[in-house]
This record gives C-alpha cells, structure tokens and sequence, in this order.
C-alpha cells in the first residue's frame, strides 16, 4: 500500500521561502505530483518529479529522492494568493492504473 | 479550452435518501475519476474510467454506489442511499489517457451534506 505524510499547518509571511515536506511509505510508484487547492477550490497541478533530482517552474520547486521516500515542495516569493493547501501525491504503480495518492494536505498561511 | 464541468456544485439530502452527481471532463480526456474529498483530507480516489471501462473501482463502497461513462464522455456517480459519513465534496477529473497521467485536471466538485 502507499501512505504520504505531510506537516497539517505552515505559516510564513510574504516575501519568505517555504518548503513543504512529504514522506511516503510505498510498495512502488512512478513519480511525486504536487497539488495546490484553494479553500472551496478545485485542486490544480503545479509540479512531478518522476525522476530524482529538483524540477523548478517559476517560483515553485518541487524535489525527490526516492532513496529518502522524501520529497518537498519549495515556494519562494511569498504572495498572499499562495495561502491554499498543498497536497502531495504519488503516482500508483500497481495494476498500471497510474491512480494519485494523495497525502493529508499542508495548510499555508502566508501573512503580511 | 473548456474545464471539467460538475453539476450540482451543492446538494443537501437527508440520511437514507439518494443523490447523483453529474460531470463532463475535458474534451478529447479519455481517462476520467471520481473523487471524495472529506473536509480536511487529500482527495480519495473512488473509481477510474478509461473510455467507458473501469480501470480501477477498488475504493467504491459498491453496495451504495455505483458510477457510469455510458458513451465514454460524460459520467455519473450515485449514492443510494447516502449515510451521514459521505458528507464530503465530490469531485471528477480528468486527463488525457493512462500514458498520460502527470497531470490531472479537477472539476469544482459537488460539496454534499447529508443531514
């Protein structure tokens, strides 16, 4: 089975970095997605990392080591419009459905 | 381009009674999922559709709910009948096929409570 840990909540204020972090625990998977969900949203891609090594779009980068069942999701730049949650989630690779994953999700709070 | 349509975005039923959700994923997505967001946690996924074919149903709680994609376009998902624990927010992906997985594109859901 899979199962993804995230912290609950974090708070930084605009302008800083952030880095959410993600542990798994899973019997096998291609790669690591990032979600971003805004309260009453729907859930919007923002980065995979199917290999290892750091994927940067814009002000987001997303790492994965597979050797540390770790991955993190960098946010630099703070803007109040980051303040969303944030889900990891991996990409299932038993039965070759390629189904997501999804771990808890990370509250953001960006403050001025 | 067109996003991943759902309707109702609210519903509110009493235990005991049945609910459906309707969605119209992306034009063109062959791969289609129905999801259910609890208040607080990651999207779980119910069932994959690839075309009109089930790839994957392994979460569906089958003696309440059932799911179609009659003509491989549009879905439906039921809840017959619904328990207070479904309370949640339903909501239908879609993507291009399973060879093209990375990226999912989410509708705005159904958020349902059942009283």
């Amino acid at each position: 089975g899979q199962s993804l840990e995230q912290p609950s909540e974090v708070t930084a204020v605009e302008g800083a970095i952030v880095q959410i972090n993600c542990t798994y625990q899973t019997s096998g998977f291609y790669g690591l997605s990032w979600y971003q969900q805004h309260d009453g949203g729907a859930p919007t891609f923002l980065s995979y990392n199917g290999l290892d090594g750091l994927e940067e779009t814009g002000r987001f980068s997303s790492f994965l080591s597979r050797s540390d069942s770790y991955g993190y999701l960098l946010l630099q730049e703070l803007q109040m419009k980051d303040s969303a949650s944030y889900f990891c989630a991996v990409r299932d690779r038993s039965g070759n459905t390629g189904k997501l994953i999804f771990g808890q999700g990370t509250t953001l709070q960006v403050k001025p | 381009e067109a996003g991943v349509a759902q309707s109702p975005r609210y519903k509110i039923i009493e235990k005991r009674q049945s609910v459906a959700f309707w969605c119209n994923p992306i034009s063109g997505h062959a791969t289609l999922y129905w999801y259910q967001q609890i208040l607080g946690q990651g999207p779980k996924l119910l069932i994959q559709f690839q075309n009109n074919g089930v790839v994957d149903d392994s979460q569906l709680p089958k003696d309440r709910f059932s799911a179609e994609r009659l003509k491989g376009v549009d879905s439906t998902l039921k809840i017959q009948p619904a328990n207070l624990e479904e309370s949640a927010v339903y909501l239908c992906a879609s993507s291009l096929g399973l060879v093209s997985l990375i990226e999912q594109y989410f509708g705005p859901g159904t958020r349902l409570t059942v009283t």
